[in-house]
């Protein structure tokens, strides 16, 4: 089953900058990574997808090295409002159909 | 645009009570989820719909869960009876394609309290 490791929680000050790691070791070569950010008492948002070396939008960047096992969101300039919860994402196929697996997802919490 | 509409936002029921959830997706969107979210975990797939057809119901527990999307549109997830341990957040989420580098629309979810 593919599965993710992000850390738990992380605690940042505002203005800086916010890397995330996550480790998925058994991601299928054909397969995506995807990031959502929670807030409470709201859905999962969509932040970011890539599949190799670098994405970047207007709210983060996505690093992807060589070999896909990792994978690091970088969120600039963070503010109070980036307190929130990021699940990093990739795909499961052995029920025979695509789906994500979300996994516990990291606790960014931003300090003034 | 309107997003994905759920209804209710709470409901408190006691156990072995029926409880119903309604989702209307973002127009468009063939595909639909419903996912569970413990507290403190990320959510998990309980079924997938592609129009009107469940595609992935694996991880839905058959014996008390039910789900619908009769014309391809809404949806509505049943629980019957409800057991303490079904306390959780039901989000919907719908996406206009299936797919690994689909975008998942979520709502806000209904938060069921079991008694």
């Amino acid at each position: 089953l593919a599965k993710t490791t992000q850390p738990i929680s992380m605690d940042s000050y505002e203005g800086q900058e916010v890397n995330i790691t996550c480790s998925h070791n058994n991601i299928a070569t054909n397969d995506y990574i995807t990031w959502y950010q929670q807030f409470p008492s709201q859905g999962p948002r969509f932040i970011i997808q890539g599949y190799k070396t670098k994405v970047t939008n207007e709210v983060a960047s996505l690093f992807i090295p060589a070999d896909r096992k990792s994978s690091t969101l970088s969120l600039p300039r963070v503010s109070l409002s980036d307190t929130a919860v990021y699940y990093c994402l990739v795909g499961d196929e052995t029920s025979g159909t695509y789906k994500y697996i979300f996994g516990t997802g990291t606790r960014l919490k931003v300090l003034a | 645009e309107a997003g994905v509409v759920q209804s209710p936002r709470y409901k408190i029921i006691e156990k072995k009570q029926p409880v119903a959830f309604w989702c209307n997706p973002i127009s468009g969107h063939n595909t639909l989820y419903w996912y569970r979210q413990n507290l403190g975990q990320g959510p998990e797939l309980l079924i997938r719909y592609e129009n009107e057809e469940a595609v992935d119901d694996s991880q839905l527990p058959k014996d008390r869960f039910s789900a619908e999307r009769l014309k391809g549109v809404d949806s509505t997830l049943k629980i019957q009876p409800a057991e303490l341990g079904d306390s959780a957040v039901y989000l919907c989420a719908s996406s206009e394609r299936q797919g690994r580098y689909n975008e998942q629309f979520f709502g806000p979810g209904t938060r069921l309290t079991v008694l």
